[in-house]
């Protein structure tokens, strides 16, 4: 399978600051990436998808200017939490679809566990 | 709205305890049913990209099918290595607007 990398794997940050998280394809250009949060003992929420080159689509009820997501090449994408806080506390997953031109497949990173204190 | 059930929530086999994992679905425009292994504190590792009904694909100890409305995802002689959540995933069609939708996964545990 291809290889997404995400960094950095742990982040405890305090309340009022912003983080960066870091999602890189490796042996593959994605034109898609995906941003999911999963809570505890529950399934991946999607938040965004991220187009290389264009604003990224917003799930409903995910805050746009909260969770800001740049996806400036076809390897990397960023999450950036903005002024965090305890609630934001979660597990942020990213994905990259690679396409063949007649099939699609999601390869996932290996996860982000923001604290925010 | 795409809908993806995935039972039992929670099954615990002994070692060499075969059984099966179902993923029932409601999707317009399938465009692939995806099976991933997650471990705790992990990212989802791929498993199976299944399209069509009637596709089985296999790797290992696990095997995957296909129908128009569920998946199974059948463990073979299980060992304790295999412990772990199974989550199964839709994706639907719509160009750039491609995405997965996931059930809840079904936690996998597997006695020696």
């Amino acid at each position: 399978g291809a290889v997404v990398s995400q960094h950095p794997s742990r982040v405890i940050c305090k309340s009022g600051t912003s983080v960066k998280i870091e999602c890189r394809s490796l042996d593959f250009q994605a034109t898609t990436m995906f941003w999911y949060r999963q809570f505890p003992k529950q399934s991946l929420m999607l938040m965004a998808t991220s187009n290389e080159g264009s604003k990224a689509t917003y799930e409903q009820g995910v805050e746009k200017d909260k969770f800001l997501i740049n996806h400036a090449s076809l390897t990397l994408s960023t999450l950036t939490v903005t002024s965090a806080h305890p609630e934001d506390s979660s597990f942020y997953i990213c994905s990259a679809r690679k396409w063949d031109n007649r099939h699609t497949e999601a390869f996932f990173g290996q996860g982000t566990r923001l604290t925010v204190v | 709205e795409d809908q993806v059930t995935q039972s039992p929530e929670a099954l615990r086999l002994q070692e060499g305890e075969s059984s099966s994992l179902n993923c029932s679905y409601t999707v317009s425009g399938l465009r692939g049913l995806f099976w991933y292994r997650q471990d705790p504190g992990k990212g989802p590792e791929f498993l199976f990209t299944l399209y069509s009904a009637g596709e089985e694909k296999e790797k290992e100890r696990l095997k995957a099918t296909l129908t128009k409305k569920e998946s199974f995802l059948h463990i073979t002689a299980p060992k304790p290595e295999d412990s772990a959540t199974y989550l199964c995933a839709v994706g639907r069609s719509g160009g750039s607007n491609y995405k997965l939708t996931f059930g809840k996964g079904t936690l996998l545990t597997v006695n020696p």
